[in-house]
């Protein structure tokens, strides 16, 4: 079946880690990717999107994602996470005008 | 702009009565779609509609209805209620881009749906 998949469910690290997050797709063909973010008690936020193009993404409040077609994978990274990047994290795909959400990924910054 | 707003925040209902959840955006945006949200699930594709007329499913569509008689509003039906449903929804909106892709979505604030 087609699908989002996000390795990690529950990421936990300390100010000034790095951070890469992992979402892999299984669909073929053109597809349009985005990364989501929810603040405890908010609704969804877009952090960044690809459509075309650099396949190296840059978003909001730092974050980057890279698209590596052969490997049908769309990874979150950021150099420096901060305490207040805590959230639920959530891939996404455009397929044929549906957005299919992988699982998501709660990160947990400890300061 | 209140971008896309939704009513109510919380409900409560018991097995098998209906409600309407309501859906509004003031965008002009032409899709609009509903996702349920469960814990370890992500968020999952209910329903969704490309214009005024126009609607279509999405991963999940048994037991809901929609219909969007305007640009603005996309309600979301539970006809008979079930345990199953309890989950919070969210309402989303977005235009299309120039290529025809799905661009950004606008979520709303949520409703948190409690079926006894």
């Amino acid at each position: 079946a087609q699908s989002v998949s996000q390795h990690n469910h529950h990421v936990i690290l300390s100010e000034a880690a790095s951070l890469e997050l992992g979402c892999n797709y299984s669909y073929g063909g053109t597809v349009n990717l985005f990364w989501y973010v929810q603040y405890p008690g908010q609704h969804l936020q877009l952090l960044l999107k690809y459509f075309s193009g650099d396949p190296l993404v840059k978003g909001i409040k730092g974050f980057e994602a890279e698209f590596i077609k052969s490997k049908f994978s769309f990874n979150l990274r950021k150099p420096s996470v901060q305490w207040s990047d805590t959230a639920e994290y959530f891939c996404a795909v455009n397929v044929r005008g549906k957005l299919i959400f992988g699982q998501g990924t709660e990160l947990s910054v400890k300061p | 702009n209140a971008g896309v707003t939704q009513t109510p925040k919380f409900q409560v209902l018991k097995t098998g009565q209906s409600m309407t959840l309501q859906c509004a955006q003031d965008m002009n945006h032409e899709y609009m779609s509903w996702y349920r949200q469960d814990p370890g699930m992500g968020l999952r594709l209910i329903h969704y509609s490309v214009g005024a007329g126009i609607t279509d499913q999405g991963e999940v569509p048994n037991g809901y209805n929609v219909s969007r008689s305007t640009t603005e509003d996309f309600p979301l039906r539970l006809l008979s209620a079930a345990p199953s449903q309890t989950s919070v929804y969210f309402c989303a909106s977005s235009r299309p881009t120039s290529g025809g892709h799905l661009n950004e979505q606008f979520f709303g604030p949520g409703t948190r749906l409690t079926v006894l």
